[in-house]
């Protein structure tokens, strides 16, 4: 079973500060996903990497995926309180042949606070 | 374009009880994936139908079940309710099935089972 660890699980910061949130896993994934949901609300995709060490940005959020496509990172820049809600990272295994090959497996996620 | 649509919104249920929970993805979308979300176990794959056929099943036990029809609706089905499967249970769709590395989920608002 492949397993991605989240990390921080809670995160409460002012306005305009910086923050990082880090998924790591002992396996190779095809890809990784960074999602945001909102409560009462389904995780709505941020994006999407593949490449090892591929980072992308999206206005003030940088993704990056780790050298051997195991780990990525998220960070916000000047956070603000539109950013608030629960942050997930998901990696699409690889594993050829069973039912594991293309799932999705999810962290636990990271709660963010923003205050004002 | 709809989203992806779930119903009901809300559902309770008693211990024993069965339920089915249907989905209706993205027009044009062929595939779509159930997860269960939960405060302690986060968000986790039930299972993938792609063109009526399952293609992928994560772990959990047989009560939990799942269809899809012609029109690529999908319902899935708790049979024997017990007060552990109080949960979101989300649905995602997506063009292709899950096996392809750029494979974009989308998300419906859920479903929010609670068992008592």
């Amino acid at each position: 079973t492949q397993l991605l660890e989240q990390s921080p699980q809670f995160l409460s910061i002012q306005e305009g500060e910086n923050l990082t949130v880090y998924c790591n896993s002992s396996s190779v994934f095809s890809s990784l996903q960074w999602y945001r949901q909102e409560p009462g609300e389904g995780p709505v995709l941020l994006v999407t990497v593949v490449t090892g060490g591929e980072v992308k940005k999206l206005k003030r959020l940088t993704f990056q995926f780790g050298d051997a496509r195991k780990d990525s990172s998220l960070h916000i820049t000047a956070a603000q309180p539109g950013d608030t809600g629960l942050y997930l990272c998901a990696g699409r295994s690889i594993s050829a042949g069973g039912t594991s090959y293309g799932k999705l497996t999810f962290g636990q996620g990271t709660i963010l606070t923003v205050h004002p | 374009k709809a989203g992806v649509t779930q119903t009901p919104r809300y559902l309770i249920k008693t211990r024993g009880q069965q339920v089915t929970l249907s989905c209706s993805p993205i027009s044009g979308h062929r595939s779509v994936s159930w997860y269960q979300q939960t405060p302690g176990q986060g968000l986790q794959f039930l299972f993938e139908y792609f063109s009526e056929t399952q293609r992928n099943k994560g772990n959990f036990p047989g009560r939990f079940s799942g269809r899809q029809f012609s029109n690529s609706r999908s319902e899935m089905n708790v049979s024997t309710l017990e007060l552990g499967d109080s949960a979101l249970y989300l649905c995602a769709s997506s063009t292709t099935s899950g096996r392809l590395t750029y494979n974009e989920q989308f998300f419906g608002p859920g479903t929010r089972l609670t068992v008592l």
